[in-house]
């Protein structure tokens, strides 16, 4: 199974703050790559696939980088909307693998 | 609008059975695959299983093969999971979620999520 590595596992940051959240995958994926936002009490949204493709209805202020093992999620202006945790998923090879999630607190 | 909602989960002893179902609207169903994940405070987000549009291919997990089922009713909407033999690790907040069309078969759309209490 490929294992994905989220690290850190929370930060703190303040609203205007660009946040960068890494993600490592154990063995090369391309861009099968995917980050998802979850809130408390909600299931995950998709924000990014394909590693750096923007989900419909998306705020651009969230982008995706990276091919191989490592990827990065960003966001260019952190809004208080976007206090959450986030993870990291790969669908390049079943049985799909997320990360242990990274969450965004406030600073 | 895409909607999904699970229903069927509540608390069921050990080695009981307990049958999920997924109610699928404003999407064409047949059309999609679908998957079943899950999560834990402890393990986090676990893929579960995935069947095809047609229901003709089925994967699962180490963890749940040969104790979970997969299928799909498309003349009903509907995507189920069938959990036998079920295990204390077993608890979890289970969603249904649809896999997008295209190559990189991202969750796109998911389900709000059952509680599934597996306790004596």
């Amino acid at each position: 199974d490929i294992q994905m590595t989220q690290s850190p596992s929370s930060l703190s940051a303040s609203v205007g703050d660009r946040v960068t959240i890494p993600c490592r995958a154990s063995q090369r994926i391309s861009t099968y790559l995917n980050w998802y936002q979850q809130k408390p009490g909600k299931a995950p949204n998709l924000l990014i696939y394909a590693s750096s493709s923007l989900q419909s209805g998306v705020p651009s202020r969230f982008s995706g980088s990276g091919s191989g093992t490592d990827f990065t999620l960003t966001i260019s202006s952190l809004q208080p909307e976007d206090f959450a945790t986030y993870y990291c998923q790969q669908s390049y090879s079943i049985p799909w693998t997320f990360g242990q999630g990274t969450k965004v607190e406030i600073k | 609008q895409v909607h999904l909602v699970e229903s069927g989960g509540g608390v069921v002893q050990p080695g009981r059975s307990l049958r999920l179902s997924c109610a699928a609207s404003g999407f064409t169903f047949s059309r999609f695959g679908m998957h079943w994940i899950r999560q834990t405070p402890a393990k986090g987000l676990e893929w579960v299983t995935v069947i095809s549009h047609d229901g003709s291919n089925k994967y699962y997990a180490d963890s749940v093969k040969g104790r979970f089922t997969i299928s799909r009713d498309n003349s009903k909407n509907t995507l189920y999971l069938q959990m036998d033999s079920l295990r204390t690790e077993d608890t979890a907040i289970y969603y249904c979620a649809r896999v997008s069309m295209g190559t990189y078969y991202p969750f796109d759309y998911w389900g709000q999520g059952i509680l599934v209490t597996v306790s004596s």
